[in-house]
């Protein structure tokens, strides 16, 4: 199975971009990178995905690198609301199942 | 928008006892989850079913756990005998196909085995 790795936590200002790494290093030429949110112990919220290319979205920008091995979330404007537990969990071609890793924990601050 | 629903939101229960969890998918998934969350701690992932057979389950989906789509729009997680390392949320999720879609989450049930 894929493997992910995040660092732990990260504050974050009101009204500034947050920019959220992700190593996947083990990762496979079909699988895709996915980007998952928690709000305190509410089920995990979708944000964004990809395979190769960029990706933008209403919540959010994904950024993945041309060896695949990395990518980053970026959330432009964050609000308090932000404030999450956020995951780029490991993916499996097949089965398709995720595996979450401790995720970063952000915080925004006013 | 569409979502999926879980229910109950929390189940105390004795420890011994049979619970079954319920979940209502999004209509037109075909792919089927259920996770576990014990307090502070990862998300784990338990079983998926896809064409009404498990596809993928993990360690901790032992012979005391068991999922059914009993009616075509239910999805179900029964442990027959619970133990106290039982408690923690209980998550359903459901995806459309299996590359390429997001997995949608229920809201959870927090199930405490007492």
């Amino acid at each position: 199975d894929a493997k992910t790795t995040q660092p732990p936590s990260m504050d974050c200002a009101e009204g500034r971009a947050a920019n959220l790494p992700c190593n996947h290093s083990t990762i496979s030429g079909n699988e895709y990178v996915y980007w998952y949110r928690q709000i305190h112990s509410q089920g995990p919220q979708y944000i964004i995905h990809g395979l190769k290319n960029n990706e933008t979205n209403e919540m959010a920008s994904l950024i993945i690198t041309e060896d695949r091995k990395s990518s980053t979330l970026i959330l432009p404007h964050a609000t308090l609301r932000d404030t999450a537990v956020y995951y780029c969990p490991g993916t499996k071609a097949a089965g398709n199942k995720l595996t979450f890793g401790g995720g970063t924990r952000v915080l925004v601050k006013p | 928008e569409p979502e999926v629903t879980q229910t109950p939101s929390h189940q105390v229960t004795q420890m011994g006892q049979e619970v079954i969890l319920r979940c209502v998918p999004i209509s037109n998934h075909l792919y089927f989850y259920w996770y576990r969350q014990i307090l502070g701690q990862k998300v784990e992932f338990l079983v998926s079913f896809y064409n009404n057979e498990i596809s993928e389950k993990s360690e901790i989906f032992d012979d005391q756990f068991s999922v059914e789509r009993p009616d075509g729009s239910n999805f179900t997680l029964k442990i027959r005998s619970t133990k106290l390392e039982d408690s923690a949320m209980y998550f359903c999720a459901s995806k459309e196909q299996a590359m390429n879609t997001e997995a949608f989450f229920g809201q959870g049930t927090r199930l405490t085995v007492v």
